[in-house]
């Protein structure tokens, strides 16, 4: 199974703050599509995870343009250029090259 | 609007079983793989399992296998998740998720408990 890692479990940033969250995969997640499965979802407080970006850097419909998502093989980065009240909440990497599908450990975002 | 709605979570004893839906619209259901994700409580995300558009192709996590059975009808725009041998540890929201690769879309899960 590929293991995705995320750094850090925490972290505390400032309104108007830029913010980055880490994840490594155990394995490349190049497929053999020529596509590279890695999403990054946020999850509010008492609400479903919602899908931020897609294939390392794409962003889903009605996501802020503040969230962008890099990376290659198995290092990958979410950044949140400016971190607003509303982006609190954990957030996490999942991969979709294999089977089974893996999520990383999440990262819990908290506006100081 | 896409929109997934889960029911059939409750309480549950240990060894027991539960059928979870997912009604779903706003989509062309039959055009899309599905897939099942859980979260035991205060816990991280955990992929169940996935069903191709067709029903023809299931995945599902070892820690379910031979326990649970993904399954759809395309007839009526639902998914289905069959929970059999229940353990205290499948005790999890259970989300319905569009998608294979990427899960795009997420219902607001529902909620089972297996205890005694």
């Amino acid at each position: 199974d590929i293991v995705m890692t995320q750094t850090p479990l925490s972290s505390p940033v400032t309104l108007g703050q830029p913010a980055s969250i880490s994840c490594r995969s155990s394995e490349s997640l190049g497929h053999s599509d020529g596509n590279t499965y890695l999403s990054w979802l946020q999850q509010r407080p008492g609400q479903p995870p919602r899908l931020l970006i897609y294939k390392i850097s794409n962003r889903f419909s009605g996501v802020p343009d503040r969230f962008s998502g890099s990376g290659a093989g198995t290092d990958f980065t979410l950044k949140i250029s400016r971190v607003e009240a509303e982006d609190a909440g954990v957030y996490y990497c999942m991969q979709g090259t294999q089977f089974p599908r893996t999520f990383g450990g999440g990262t819990k975002l908290e506006i100081k | 609007e896409v929109q997934l709605l889960e029911s059939g979570g409750g309480l549950v004893q240990p060894g027991g079983s539960l059928r979870l839906s997912c009604a779903t619209s706003g989509f062309t259901f039959s055009g899309y793989p599905m897939s099942w994700v859980r979260q035991a409580p205060g816990k991280g995300l955990e992929w169940v399992s996935t069903i191709s558009s067709g029903g023809d192709t299931t995945y599902s996590a070892d820690s379910v296998k031979g326990r649970f059975t993904i399954s759809r009808d395309n007839s009526k725009n639902t998914l289905f998740l069959q929970m059999n041998s229940l353990r205290a540890d499948d005790t999890a929201v259970y989300y319905c998720d569009r998608g294979l690769a990427t899960l795009d879309f997420w219902g607001q899960g529902t909620l089972v408990t297996v205890s005694s």
